[in-house]
C-alpha cells in the first residue's frame, strides 16, 4: 500500500460543478495534512492546511477523518481557473524528521 | 520579497557529466528539501536538510549529492551515477520540524534533460 494515495484522475467537470477529491494515508501517527495545487510544469503551491475539525476557505473545504485515515477536498462552484493537479501531502515518519509525503496528484479539468 | 530561487530553469546534461542545480532561499527557513517529479507522478524526496552542515537521504538519493554550508543555500549535484536523470527538480524550504509549521514553499523548478 502506498503511503499516500489519491483518487486517480482526471476529473472533467463543467463550470459551476461541485467536485470532491479523496486521499488516504497509511501512517496512523501522521500529524500534518495539506492540499497543494500544481499547474502544469510549475511548482506546487499551498492551497490549504487540513485541520482536525475541518476547515473552509471560500469555495474550498478540507476535511480529515483520522479513524478511516483519509482527507478530502471539496471544491464548490468550479471555475475554469481551478483546472490544475491537486496534491495531497501528509507528514510521514515523524521520528525521521517529519518528512512530508506527496500523493501522485489528481488532475482536474473544468470545462466551459 | 522573500522566496526561493532555483537556477537554471532548464539544464542539459551530457553522458557522464555531473551537473549542479542551485537553490537559494531568503525566508530564514531552517529546513530545505530536494524533490524529483516525473511526468504523471507525485514528488519523490531526494535529500533534505534540517540544519546547516547536516543532511539526510530521502527515498531516492542514489546518484545525487548535496551540501548545506550556508542556511540560505542547498545545491543538488546530479552525478554520472544517476542513469535516468531526466525529470523536473523542485527545491523547497520550511520552518522545520518541531516548529508546528511544516508547510513547504517551493522554488520554480529546474527541468533537467539528457543530451
Amino acid at each position: 500500500r502506498k503511503e499516500v494515495e489519491q483518487d486517480p484522475g482526471p476529473f472533467n467537470v463543467p463550470e459551476g460543478a461541485t467536485v470532491a477529491f479523496n486521499c488516504t494515508y497509511s501512517n496512523s501517527a501522521s500529524q500534518s495534512f495539506f492540499w497543494y495545487r500544481q499547474d502544469c510544469r510549475k511548482e506546487p503551491k499551498l492551497l490549504m492546511s487540513v485541520y482536525s475539525s475541518g476547515n473552509e476557505d471560500g469555495r474550498f473545504t478540507a476535511q480529515l477523518n483520522r479513524a478511516s485515515q483519509y482527507i478530502s477536498l471539496l471544491i464548490r462552484d468550479s471555475k475554469l481557473s481551478d483546472s490544475a493537479t491537486y496534491l495531497c501531502v501528509v507528514n510521514g515518519v515523524y521520528n525521521q524528521g517529519g518528512k512530508l509525503i506527496f500523493g501522485q496528484g489528481t488532475e482536474l479539468s473544468v470545462k466551459p | 520579497d522573500g522566496g526561493i530561487t532555483q537556477s537554471p530553469k532548464y539544464l542539459f546534461r551530457k553522458e557522464g557529466q555531473n551537473v549542479t542545480l542551485s537553490c537559494e532561499q531568503n525566508l530564514n527557513h531552517d529546513a530545505m528539501y530536494w524533490y524529483r517529479q516525473d511526468p504523471g507522478q507525485g514528488l519523490r524526496l531526494i535529500y533534505y536538510s534540517q540544519i546547516v552542515n547536516d543532511f539526510q537521504k530521502g527515498d531516492i538519493a542514489e546518484g545525487y549529492s548535496v551540501s548545506r554550508e550556508k542556511k540560505e543555500s542547498f545545491p543538488l549535484t546530479v552525478t554520472s551515477a544517476q542513469k535516468n536523470p531526466t525529470a523536473f527538480y523542485l527545491c523547497a524550504s520550511s520552518m522545520g520540524t518541531g516548529t508546528g509549521d511544516e508547510k513547504l514553499f517551493f522554488g520554480s523548478g529546474t527541468q533537467l534533460s539528457v543530451l
